[in-house]
């Protein structure tokens, strides 16, 4: 099983939609979780740090769920400048992070 | 923006050279990082560095030697570069204030021939 693993993707969905990004992770002991997005040929953008309450920041919402190890992503009333990779991204051991390997979303006018 | 700069951006070169990248920072960050992104295997470490004189591996290094001199400053080093070795080369850093963040360089395109 791979350390983390994302929705497979791509999500393509019109403009105004929501949609949601599942990511699972193996290492129990993890305790930092984020969410970044990727435009194409750009670095990575940390997009939210996701908390154990669950965090809103605007359209989006980050939640955790420690018991079942996965992390969730949603967007709300998506706009056409959300259409980007969006990276999961969870803690290992000795000060490293791990990248799931991206969900690709379209969003359609 | 991090304050982070990485050159070259663009660097085509030919199997059995040596190539060094360097990434630059201003934020005066103690944990640098460098990556390779290729399609169907996402972000992979290869070295990072936790202070001055101190790297350590990550889970591609193989190929790839690293040196820390100053704080600012995260050179890779690609002894003899291979067609395998083309990627896109991301250096990020981490405040590293008890949360694992990282914000990246704006990376560079490496083509071996």
């Amino acid at each position: 099983r791979k350390e983390v693993e994302q929705d497979p993707g791509p999500f393509n969905v019109p403009e105004g939609a929501t949609v949601a990004f599942n990511c699972t992770y193996s290492n129990s002991a993890s305790q930092s979780f984020f969410w970044y997005r990727q435009d194409c040929r750009k670095e990575p953008k940390l997009l939210m740090s996701v908390y154990s309450s669950g965090n809103e920041d605007g359209r989006f919402t980050a939640q955790l769920n420690r018991a079942s190890q996965y992390i969730s992503l949603l967007i709300r009333d998506s706009k056409l400048s959300d259409s980007a990779t969006y990276l999961c991204v969870v803690n290992s051991p000795y000060d490293k992070v791990i990248f799931g390997p991206g969900t690709s979303l379209s969003v359609i006018p | 923006d991090a304050g982070i700069t990485q050159s070259p951006r663009h660097k085509v070169t030919e199997t059995g050279t040596p190539v060094t990248l360097r990434c630059h920072q201003t934020e005066n960050h103690r944990y640098m990082y460098w990556y390779r992104q290729d399609p169907g295997h996402g972000l992979r470490l290869i070295h990072y560095s936790y202070g001055v004189k101190d790297t350590d591996k990550g889970e591609v290094s193989d190929g790839y030697s690293v040196s820390r001199s100053k704080t600012e400053d995260f050179l890779l080093t690609l002894e003899s570069a291979t067609s395998s070795q083309t990627s896109v080369y991301f250096c990020a850093i981490s405040p590293r204030s008890e949360t694992y963040e990282q914000y990246f360089g704006p990376g560079t395109r490496l083509t071996v021939t």
